[in-house]
């Protein structure tokens, strides 16, 4: 069955970097997009960042966009969120989650991996 | 695309039915005709789980009590005979251009 597994989330200060990890299993990872999402404590759901499934094309929300880069290996069936210029609002949980096809999204999301940022 | 829900809060009876409502600020319908309007459930302390895709279709999994419906800009997430394990919230989400999430309703048992 399909799994996601997200890691790297931790407390760190403002300003600082971090990246996360989420890996793959029980599909053909090479061949869907894949996304990050995020939930700030309480709060409701943001999408963050897109990869194709070649890593040739990223998108990303405006609330991180020159700050967070994402990206993918598929030898490892793992995609990443490198995460820079941490601010106290980028503190959430964040969700990697598999698009089933263009447009269609979040069949099947990840756990979860907690990001604290403060000083 | 701004995704507003209502109400945003949803005290219900067991074994009665309850709908949400959500509508998007400008037409869901794609230029391939598609329209990409999917909802999500989040129980208390896990990830979100996608019900519904594509205004209609039902997730694999997903008991038959939830269906939706809708068209354009609104769109309702209806259950039929809410159940306990329903308590959560609810979250419709479009992803015909940059996705974007409704804020949420929060479903609970009265």
């Amino acid at each position: 069955q399909v799994q996601l597994v997200e890691s790297g989330g931790g407390v760190v200060q403002p300003g600082t970097s971090l990246r996360l990890s989420c890996t793959a299993s029980g599909f053909t990872f090479s061949g869907f997009a894949m996304h990050w999402v995020r939930q700030a404590p309480g709060k409701g759901l943001e999408w963050v960042a897109i990869i194709s499934r070649d890593g040739s094309s990223k998108y990303y929300a405006d609330s991180v966009k020159g700050r967070f880069t994402i990206s993918r290996d598929n030898s490892k069936n793992t995609v990443y969120l490198e995460m820079n210029s941490l601010r106290a609002e980028d503190t959430a949980i964040y969700y990697c989650a598999k698009e089933e096809a263009p447009m269609v999204h979040g069949d099947h999301w990840g756990q979860g991996t907690l990001v604290t940022v403060s000083s | 695309v701004v995704m507003t829900q209502s109400p945003l809060s949803l005290p219900v009876t067991l074994g009665q039915p309850a709908s949400i409502s959500c509508r998007s600020s400008q037409s869901l319908v794609h230029s391939d005709g598609n329209t990409y309007l999917n909802w999500f459930q989040q129980r208390p302390g896990q990830s979100p789980r996608r019900l519904i895709y594509k205004v209609s279709n039902r997730d694999s999994g997903v008991p038959d009590r939830f269906s939706g419906s809708g068209s354009g800009t609104d769109f309702t997430l209806t259950i039929s005979r809410v159940e306990a394990e329903d308590v959560g919230v609810y979250y419709c989400m479009q992803g015909t251009s940059w996705p974007t999430f409704g804020q949420g309703t929060k479903v609970e048992i009265k």
